[in-house]
């Protein structure tokens, strides 16, 4: 069974421009999650979505950050505009639905600049 | 916010030694949940303990659960060079506001096994 994948697996920016991770969950998981973790820190949860909707996005900076998972598969998390606070690994998950275990990609490293 | 609090922050053992390491929590959960993070790369689920389980085992691996102290731990028995990583638990709850049930992460523990 292939896992979640994601990409880039690194990525260097400057302040103030924009970067967007992509994430291909496990085939048939209904629940993906995006995960911020910060260096020394657990994950911290970005967003959850149920196939294509949003259950919790409650700690997603808003005025900066965007999710979506189009047709309930792939999703893309948006950054714009960074700011240096970003630099974190960002974490995507999925699961099959939110009471099961979560299986988590390799994660994008962030350095904004 | 973060739920659970791992102690110690950090453990060093020789090969061969077992390892505990330790997780409170605040409020009432589901289930709680081990996560094992290699240097740079995603996590992998160890085990999951439900909130009416009090202990169980997966391999070298014991965790117990007792919710009337809000306290979890998880024991790697007979340690391997392979175990070295940060050991995170997690708390799983319903966030009542949003409706959803979902995991929080605390800060992990930094396990070196030496060889």
């Amino acid at each position: 069974e292939a896992g979640v994948a994601q990409s880039p697996r690194y990525k260097i920016i400057e302040k103030r421009q924009s970067v967007a991770f992509w994430c291909n969950p496990i085939s048939g998981h209904a629940t993906l999650y995006w995960y911020q973790q910060i260096l020394g820190q657990g994950p911290k949860l970005l967003i959850q979505f149920q196939n294509n909707g949003v259950v919790d996005d409650s700690q997603l900076p808003k005025d900066r950050f965007s999710a979506e998972r189009l047709k309930g598969v792939d999703s893309t998390l948006k950054i714009q505009p960074a700011k240096l606070e970003d630099s974190a690994v960002y974490l995507c998950a999925s699961s099959l639905d939110p009471t099961w275990t979560q299986y988590f990609g390799p994660g994008t490293r962030l350095l904004v600049l | 916010s973060q739920q659970g609090e791992e102690d110690p922050q950090a453990l060093s053992i020789q090969e061969g030694e077992n390892a505990t390491m330790n997780c409170s929590y605040k409020t009432s959960i589901n289930n709680l949940q081990w996560y094992r993070q290699n240097s740079g790369r995603g996590l992998v689920h160890l085990i999951l303990i439900r909130s009416n389980e009090r202990e169980k085992h997966s391999g070298r691996l014991r965790v117990t659960l007792d919710t009337s102290k809000k306290s979890s731990s998880l024991l790697i028995t007979a340690s391997r060079a392979a175990d070295t990583a940060s050991y995170f638990c997690a708390t799983a709850s319903t966030n009542s506001g949003a409706g959803s049930y979902q995991l929080t992460f605390g800060k992990g523990t930094k396990l070196s096994v030496i060889p």
